[in-house]
């Protein structure tokens, strides 16, 4: 079965902390790609970050970055200095043939 | 640059009236999706297309239909619409950006069924 589990329904931070968001993931694919996106409350699906399966390093854009578990089948995302238009849902998942979602964490920033 | 259009962005129903859900793209994708969206339950695929005058059912396809009859759009219709299928609906297209599957959105449509 190809499943994203995102086990963080809800989680705040306060502005300018740090913040991980936790995703974890199930495929038989050899070949994908791990995004995350973002869903501000203009509802607006915008991708913040991707990674592709076959590499270790870790992807980096600007204050947001991955860790990228393969064995684990994990890839949490971290928001560095947290500012308040973080605010949104994160949707975590997969693409191969076909692309999988979490069910999302939705993330608040603090003032 | 419009990116994925989708119209109209809300739109409230009775149950048993029917509709249509526009996405028209002016980036020449290929691929194209449509998704429902629910409350803790992320993003669902209803129907997709690989291609002008294809489509395919994904995971939650019951009491929808789609139409790709030009490239650019890709049309959803509910026939006879039912509360369940109160949600928010997204329209993507599907292009290859440094060799990786990148989804476009559009805005969004939040249908209400009474």
């Amino acid at each position: 079965a190809q499943t994203v589990t995102q086990s963080q329904p809800e989680m705040s931070v306060q502005e300018a902390e740090t913040v991980t968001l936790s995703c974890t993931y199930d495929t038989s694919e050899s070949n994908y790609y791990l995004f995350w996106y973002k869903q501000p409350p203009s509802r607006q699906m915008i991708l913040v970050i991707r990674q592709e399966a076959y590499k270790q390093q870790n992807a980096t854009e600007n204050r947001f970055s991955v860790n990228f578990q393969k064995a684990a089948k994990s890839f949490s995302l971290k928001i560095s200095d947290s500012q308040l238009g973080d605010t949104a849902m994160y949707f975590c998942g997969y693409t191969g043939n076909q692309f999988y979602f979490g069910t999302g964490t939705s993330l608040t920033v603090i003032p | 640059n419009a990116g994925v259009t989708q119209t109209p962005k809300f739109r409230v129903l009775k149950t048993g009236q029917s509709m249509t859900l526009l996405c028209a793209q002016d980036m020449n994708h290929e691929y194209m999706y449509w998704y429902r969206q629910d409350p803790g339950m992320g993003l669902r695929l209803i129907h997709y297309s690989v291609g002008e005058g294809t489509t395919a059912k994904g995971e939650v396809p019951d009491g929808y239909n789609v139409s790709r009859l030009k490239k650019q759009n890709f049309l959803l219709g509910l026939e006879s619409a039912a509360p369940s299928q109160t949600s928010v609906y997204f329209c993507a297209s599907r292009q290859l950006v440094s060799g990786a599957n990148v989804l476009t959105f559009g805005a969004g449509s939040r249908l209400t069924v009474l």
